[in-house]
Order: C-alpha cells, then sequence, then structure tokens
C-alpha cells in the first residue's frame, strides 16, 4: 500500500534555529514528491517540488531514495515559517501526510 | 483570477440529509481535484476530472458520494444521507494542464458538520 508518514505532530524551535521536518514513504516505483504549506487563515499552496531541485523560502528537500525519505529543512527558521507543512508524494494521484505543524518562537 | 473558489464555506447538516458542494476552479484549468481533510488529518483524495470527464474516482468513501463536472468548468460535489463521519473540509483544486503533476491550486474548503 502506498504510505506516507511525517512522524511529528508539532515541531517548535526558536528563530534562527535549524529546522528538519520528516517525510517518509513506501511506494512501489518512484513517485514524485512535493512539500504543501498553509498558513494561518490561508489555503494549502505548493512550497517545493523534488523535481525543481528549487530552494523556496530558504527551504531544500532532498530525496533519499535508499530510506525512501524526502525530508524538508532550512537552516535558520524564521517566525513567518509558522505553518502546517504536508508532504506529498505522487505515484498516480497526490498523497498527504498527516503534516506537522510547525511553530517558530522568537 | 481570483483563484480557486467554493461555496458554501461552512456547512452545518442533520444526519440524513443531502448536502451540495461547489467548486470554481481557476478559469481555464483543465484539471480538477475533490479532496477530503478530517480533523488532524492530511487531505485524502476523492475524485479527479479532466474537463468534464471523471477520470477517477476511487477515492469516493461510498456511493453516497457522487462528483460532476457536466461542462468543464464548476464542480459539485453531492453526499447524500449525510452520517456523522461525513463531517470534515472538503477541498477543491485545479491545475492547468491535463496532468496531475502540475501544481495544485487549492480552495479555502467547505468545512462540513453532520450533526
Amino acid at each position: 500500500a502506498q504510505r506516507v508518514t511525517q512522524p511529528e505532530k508539532l515541531l517548535s524551535v526558536f528563530k534562527g534555529a535549524p529546522v528538519e521536518l520528516k517525510c517518509n514513504y513506501s511506494y512501489s516505483g518512484s513517485p514524485e514528491l512535493f512539500w504543501y504549506v498553509q498558513y494561518s487563515r490561508q489555503r494549502l499552496q505548493l512550497l517545493l517540488r523534488h523535481i525543481s531541485r528549487e530552494s523556496i523560502k530558504g527551504f531544500t528537500a532532498d530525496l533519499n531514495k535508499g530510506e525512501t525519505s524526502f525530508h524538508l529543512k532550512k537552516p535558520f527558521a524564521q517566525e513567518e515559517d509558522s505553518a502546517m507543512y504536508y508532504c506529498a508524494p505522487r505515484f498516480q494521484k497526490l498523497v498527504f501526510g498527516t503534516g506537522t505543524r510547525l511553530l517558530v518562537s522568537p | 483570477g481570483a483563484g480557486v473558489s467554493q461555496s458554501p464555506r461552512y456547512k452545518v447538516a442533520k444526519r440524513g440529509q443531502d448536502v451540495a458542494l461547489r467548486c470554481d476552479p481557476i478559469s481555464g484549468h483543465v484539471s480538477l481535484f475533490w479532496y477530503q481533510q478530517a480533523l488532524g488529518q492530511g487531505p485524502e483524495f476523492l475524485t479527479y476530472f479532466q474537463n468534464e470527464a471523471q477520470l477517477d474516482k476511487s477515492g469516493l468513501p461510498s456511493d453516497r458520494f457522487f462528483a460532476e463536472r457536466p461542462e468543464g468548468s464548476v464542480s459539485t460535489l453531492k453526499i447524500q444521507r449525510t452520517q456523522q463521519e461525513d463531517s470534515a473540509v472538503y477541498l477543491c483544486a485545479s491545475t492547468p494542464e491535463g496532468q496531475i503533476s502540475y501544481e495544485q491550486y487549492f480552495g479555502p474548503g467547505t468545512r462540513l458538520t453532520v450533526t
């Protein structure tokens, strides 16, 4: 079965600290990988996709095929990064994880 | 445009009632998706349209759920004989091309509460 796991429901850090939001998936094949974000009172939106190999708002995500992981990282968290983050592999359709709430305190 | 819109934003239904949720995708977007998001969970895929064709409805939880997009633009998700377990936020998303891999643009959602 296709599954995606985000083990942390809540990640709380101080401003300037490094952040890593974990995502593991189990798929037979090579899915496309996305991170979506939902800021307070805003709608769900794409943060980044693996295929683009881009850095958005200082975030990067590295695919580790051996570990089937796609962790989201940022070296220095900012208060405005506080939001709900969803990992979403796509094999035939998007499958969202349960999400991690990132709280960045001043 | 103004983005994907959904109406109503909030709906309270008594168990057994039928409800209809509307999605207006971004003008010209070919693909349209419906998701169900229960409290504390991520969105779960319900169904997918490419223009007016419903290409995947594997996520619809029961035959009480029905979706349509008759003219390839506005879509309606209908739930018959609502049950308490149907309480969730229903999200609609659209993409400009006929491929699921393109970025999905989400609407604000409709929060359905079944009492």
